[in-house]
Order: C-alpha cells, then sequence, then structure tokens
C-alpha cells in the first residue's frame, strides 16, 4: 500500500511562473490536508479537503493560492504569480476518515523554489 | 490564537544517552498533543499522542506525558539509538478543529 505521494520533489519557479504541487493520498483516504513549512519554521496549516470539497481553507493566503481535490485524480495545490516568498517545503497528509485525533500519513513534501 | 514552542537544535548526542526535547504549548479548551517524527528525505509519521490530562504516549522506546499544570509535552528516550537522528515536531490540535499547530521542530543527531 503506498504511502501518501507528492510530486515533484523539487520545483524551481521564475518569479510571476505557477506552480501546481500533487498530492496523491493513500489509497481509500478521502481527506488532504496542505501544510507548509517556510525556512526555521514550523509547518502551518493551510487547507483541508475532502472529495470535491474544501471544509477548511482558514490557512491559505488570500490571492493567488488554490487547492482542488477532484473526485478523480490527485489533489492540486495552486500558486499563481508565484513570489519568492513563497519558496517553502509544503506537505500533503491524508486520512481515512478525517478525524484529527486519527493517524495523519504525511507525504515526503516538495520543496519549491522561487528565482 | 494557540501555539506550541520547542527547544532549539540541533541536539546532539551519542548513542545510548538519554533524551530529552522540550515542548510547551499555549492552547485554549482541552487539546490533544503529538509527537511526529520525520527521518532525513520522507514525510512526517506520528510517533506517538496523548489526548488528555495525564495520559501518556508511548512508541519505539520514547514517551511523552501530557501535563496540563506546566503545559508540557516533553519527549523522552533512555537510550537513543543512531538510528533516532530525525526532526522531532511536537503539535496539538484544539477540539472541534481540524488543523494540526506545529512547533519549529528539533534536530536531533546521535553519533555512535
Amino acid at each position: 500500500n503506498a504511502g501518501v505521494m507528492q510530486n515533484p520533489r523539487h520545483l524551481v519557479r521564475r518569479r510571476g511562473q505557477e506552480a501546481r504541487l500533487r498530492c496523491s493520498p493513500m489509497k481509500g483516504h478521502s481527506h488532504v490536508y496542505w501544510y507548509r513549512q517556510l525556512p526555521e519554521e514550523g509547518l502551518k496549516f493551510m487547507v483541508y479537503l475532502q472529495k470535491e470539497n474544501i471544509i477548511d481553507e482558514s490557512g491559505m493566503p488570500k490571492e493567488r493560492f488554490s487547492a482542488e481535490f477532484p473526485k478523480e485524480g490527485p489533489s492540486i495545490l495552486r500558486i499563481q504569480q508565484v513570489v519568492r516568498g513563497d519558496s517553502a517545503a509544503y506537505f500533503c497528509a491524508s486520512s481515512l476518515q478525517g478525524d484529527i485525533n486519527e493517524k495523519l500519513f504525511f507525504g515526503s513534501g516538495t520543496q519549491l523554489s522561487v528565482l | 490564537g494557540d501555539s506550541v514552542t520547542q527547544m532549539e537544535g540541533p541536539v546532539t548526542l551519542s548513542e545510548e544517552a538519554f533524551l530529552t526535547i522540550n515542548c510547551t504549548y499555549t492552547a485554549t479548551g482541552y487539546p490533544s498533543l503529538f509527537w511526529y517524527v520525520q527521518y532525513p528525505g520522507e514525510g512526517l509519521q506520528l510517533l506517538l499522542k496523548a489526548t488528555k490530562a495525564d495520559d501518556k504516549g508511548s512508541n519505539k522506546g520514547f514517551e511523552a506525558t501530557y501535563r496540563k499544570e506546566t503545559t508540557s509535552f516533553h519527549l523522552e528516550k533512555g537510550s537513543v539509538q543512531v538510528s533516532d537522528s530525525a526532526v522531532y515536531f511536537c503539535a496539538l490540535v484544539n477540539t472541534g478543529f481540524q488543523k494540526l499547530v506545529f512547533g519549529t521542530g528539533t534536530r536531533l543527531l546521535v553519533s555512535p
């Protein structure tokens, strides 16, 4: 049973380009969470999605960032017109039932570097 | 808002030494507390958790006790191994929320 798969592992973009980060949850999991880790900081919650629905996006920046988790396919975190401050490690996690006390399974992350 | 504070690293120990990584938290209500570990090149993994005061979480020789009076959840291990080298994250989730609040992480380096 494969774990949570994130790709790419490393993504380099120039300022103003778009970044698309993909997350395939564990098989059977329909709850996905995205976290961001800025340099020297802890992971910060961004968004919680359940298949086709955004449940909590209170941690998402108001502009340029969006997330989706379609019925088929991976969850996508999209960052438009990237800026240097977007450089960070982005982690995805999934769970089976959406109970936060339940074990979350994390991917290895995508390291985004904005030049 | 809710927050978690961890001791800064790196923590450097010799094999078989005793480990303590301090973690304190600020939260309203009655949060659940977690320790996650990240080995090089891998995603975070749940190490242990405690959901109410005085609970002790344990796994793989690691322990942490939920101390409400001191708002702490310190991670301990009696005898570390080289394979324990990793980054350790303390985290909490508050009742009714679906988001973990993480500390900044503490890197542990264990030498033979």
